[in-house]
């Protein structure tokens, strides 16, 4: 069975801490994503990985960085937390654009989510 | 411009009855994929069905079936006898590949409420 987890459910920071959030996948697939979902704006992508080591912004990447040292981990950083950075975080994974997992059509699968708050 | 426009904030539907989320599409990729995620409230994302631009025929997936009019650029999703479980927030995505990960772009959502 496919698994995508993320490290903390539930995050509760001050402004100014440095966060880590933590998500690793274990479907060995090469393309791993960072989403911050608020409501009525949707899921709006942070960054993205398509390789160890490698980085790509997304739409909203200020304020944050990534780290993927390990090709199953991929990490979103918030240096300096701030409130506006409240949101529910979502990490996905997904297959090689060029090849195809069974039927799904290189879906992202997608971690159970950390909502973050920042005071 | 937006790339995924769902316009149903939120929809009602009486249990049993059938439900169209709609979902409108922006690309000039002729190659691209569209997806429907459901996301109940415990918060995981559930994929529920994926349509090619090149596939004759609309997508089916159980009670799920994609209205796929290429032309007019809509996507729409197709929940047929709604049940309880059903209601979630869903969203409509695009997979455009020219980038190397095949991100996806996501809509607004429209939250579904299911009536007993």
């Amino acid at each position: 069975d496919v698994k995508v987890t993320q490290s903390s459910r539930y995050l509760v920071k001050r402004t100014g801490e440095k966060v880590f959030l933590e998500c690793v996948q274990d479907m060995d697939h090469e393309n791993m994503f960072w989403y911050r979902q608020d409501p009525g704006l949707g899921l709006r992508l942070i960054y993205f990985s398509y390789d160890v080591k490698m980085k790509e912004k997304g739409d909203i990447p200020e304020g944050y960085s990534v780290s993927r040292e390990k090709k199953e981990r991929f990490s979103l950083i918030l240096e300096s937390a701030s409130t506006n950075q409240t949101s529910m975080y979502l990490c996905a994974s997904s297959p090689f654009k060029g090849s195809r997992s069974g039927s799904s059509y290189n879906e992202q699968f997608f971690g159970p989510g950390t909502r973050l708050t920042v005071l | 411009a937006q790339k995924i426009t769902q316009t149903q904030p939120g929809m009602f539907v009486q249990e049993k009855e059938a439900v169209t989320l709609d979902c409108t599409y922006d690309t000039s990729d002729p190659s691209y994929g569209l997806f429907w995620y459901k996301q109940p409230s415990s918060g995981e994302m559930i994929f529920l069905i994926y349509q090619g631009s090149y596939d004759q025929q609309n997508a089916t997936e159980g009670r799920y079936s994609l209205n796929f009019q290429k032309a007019r650029k809509s996507a729409n999703l197709v929940i047929s006898a709604s049940q309880l479980g059903d209601s979630a927030m869903y969203f409509c995505a695009m997979r455009e590949p020219q980038t190397g990960a095949n991100n996806l772009f996501f809509g607004t959502g429209t939250r579904l409420t299911v009536i007993p």
